[in-house]
C-alpha cells in the first residue's frame, strides 16, 4: 500500500506565527485529505485536495500530484490550532485511506 | 459538529463483558467505516461498509463484530476483549466508499481492564 511520510513530527509556535506542514507519498495520490485532531480526539476534515490549491480562512493547502507531495499552510496561528495534523491518501486502494503519523502542533500564547 | 455521532464517548469494560459501540451519520452518505487509533500508532482501518454491505475486513480479530442495519447506522459489537484493545475507536462516513471526503465522529475511548 501507499506510504505516507509527514514532517515535521513536532512543531512549537508562538501565537501569530506561520507554519508549513508537509506530506510525501510513495505512490500516486488521488484521494488526498488533511485532518486536524483536537486534544479530545475529534478529527476534522480540513481539505479534500487530490490536486491544486485550496484556502479556508487562515489555512490553505497545495498538492503537487506529479511530485507526490502536499503542503498545509497555517497563517497567524492561534492556540486553538494546537493538536495533531494528519494527511491521508488511498493510493491505488479501493477503500483504504492510509494516514501518516501526524504532526503535533503546539501554539503557545 | 461533523454530522457523525458516536456513543458512548467513554467505555470501561472487563475482558469478559459484551458491549456495543454505536455510530450514526446524518449526511446521507453511502459508506461507513470503523477505525482504531492506538497510542503512538497511525489510524488503522478496521471495517468498511458500502450500502450496508461489508466490503472490507482489514484482518480484524473476531472479537470485534460490526453490524450495519442501514446506511445511517453502524455498530461495533465487542466481546472478550484484551487490554491491548484499549484505544480510541473512530467511526467515519463518506459519500462514496471508493473516494471522496471522509467525515469522522468524535470517537469512543475504550479501556479494557
Amino acid at each position: 500500500g501507499i506510504q505516507v511520510e509527514q514532517s515535521p513530527p513536532d512543531l512549537i509556535l508562538q501565537e501569530g506565527a506561520n507554519s508549513t506542514l508537509r506530506c510525501n507519498f510513495s505512490d500516486s495520490v488521488n484521494n488526498l485529505q488533511w485532518f486536524h485532531q483536537n486534544p479530545w480526539g475529534q478529527l476534522i476534515n480540513l481539505f479534500y485536495i487530490p490536486s491544486g490549491t485550496k484556502q479556508n480562512g487562515r489555512l490553505s493547502a497545495t498538492t503537487v500530484a506529479t511530485e507526490r507531495y502536499s503542503l498545509l499552510y497555517i497563517s497567524s496561528s492561534q492556540t486553538t490550532d494546537s493538536g495533531v495534523y494528519f494527511c491521508a491518501d488511498s493510493g491505488g486502494s479501493n477503500y483504504k485511506l492510509t494516514f501518516g503519523k501526524g504532526t503535533l502542533l503546539t501554539v503557545n500564547p | 459538529e461533523t454530522g457523525v455521532t458516536q456513543t458512548p464517548r467513554h467505555l470501561v469494560m472487563g475482558m469478559t463483558n459484551k458491549k456495543s459501540l454505536k455510530c450514526e451519520q446524518h449526511l446521507g452518505h453511502n459508506a461507513m467505516y470503523w477505525y482504531k487509533q492506538s497510542a503512538k500508532k497511525p489510524l488503522e482501518l478496521m471495517f468498511v461498509y458500502s450500502l450496508e454491505e461489508r466490503v472490507e475486513n482489514n484482518s480484524v480479530p473476531s472479537r470485534f463484530s460490526p453490524e450495519c442495519p442501514n446506511s445511517s447506522h453502524l455498530f461495533l459489537h465487542l466481546h472478550t476483549l484484551q487490554p491491548e484493545d484499549s484505544a480510541l475507536y473512530l467511526c467515519a462516513s463518506s459519500r462514496d466508499p471508493q473516494g471522496g471526503r471522509k467525515f469522522f465522529g468524535p470517537g469512543t475511548r475504550l479501556t479494557v481492564l
